[in-house]
């Protein structure tokens, strides 16, 4: 069964300390990885799509790369506006429905 | 780009009324669209996926005849929630995949129905 898995539910970081986001996946093919971060209220944004083992994105603090087991989302330095629900969803292959799977999401607080 | 918008943002409906939620993809257009429920403090669930010109598909235990969705134009999506129980209060997001941007799906901003 195709699963998403996210580590840490919750993490609380000081302005400025750097962390990282894990999204462990097992699928039977992988078409894509999601990266979405959620303020309460409101739908996700779209934040990387990541495709293949190795790869790399980058947007201002933020890094996401990719294993063929896991994802991670690094923070680099965060400040108290990147307080938010970091989720993660993968689409599996074969088809194309565009069908997304979610992991519970990681809630993430940084204190100034 | 790749704006998806929903109306209303929130609904307030009496039991036993139907409400009807739009989804519009506003600078690409969406052959798939997703419409998913939110409870407080949890992920998403997916609800159904809706394809342009053909019935929508549904997931596994959500009533189809209670959850009405149309799809009819590559830009608009419908949902209506007929006759709304309390029960079925909580967060909807709609969603919509551009096959023009390597399969990226794209959220609305939800809407928070409430059935009194």
């Amino acid at each position: 069964e195709d699963q998403v898995t996210q580590s840490p539910e919750a993490l609380r970081l000081q302005e400025g300390e750097s962390s990282s986001l894990n999204c462990s996946y097992t699928v039977s093919g992988l078409r894509g990885l999601f990266w979405y971060r959620q303020d309460p209220g409101k739908g996700p944004e779209f934040l990387f799509t990541l495709y293949s083992a190795g790869e790399e994105k980058e947007k201002e603090r933020l890094k996401a790369t990719l294993t063929k087991k896991e994802s991670f989302l690094h923070i680099t330095a965060p400040k108290p506006e990147d307080s938010a629900t970091y989720l993660c969803a993968v689409q599996a292959a074969p088809g194309n429905t565009g069908k997304l799977i979610f992991g519970q999401g990681t809630t993430l607080q940084v204190k100034p | 780009g790749a704006v998806v918008s929903q109306h209303p943002s929130w609904v307030i409906c009496k039991s036993g009324t139907s409400v009807k939620i739009e989804c519009r993809s506003l600078d690409f257009q969406a052959t798939t669209m997703f419409w998913y429920r939110q409870f407080p403090k949890q992920s998403l669930m997916l609800m159904a996926t809706s394809n342009e010109g053909s019935k929508a598909t549904y997931e596994q235990g959500v009533e189809k005849d209670k959850f009405l969705i149309n799809h009819a134009s590559l830009t608009l999506s419908t949902l209506t929630v007929t006759s709304a129980h309390p029960e079925d209060s909580s967060f909807y997001i709609c969603s919509a995949r551009d096959l023009g941007l390597h399969n990226e799906q794209f959220f609305g901003p939800g809407t928070r129905l409430t059935v009194l």
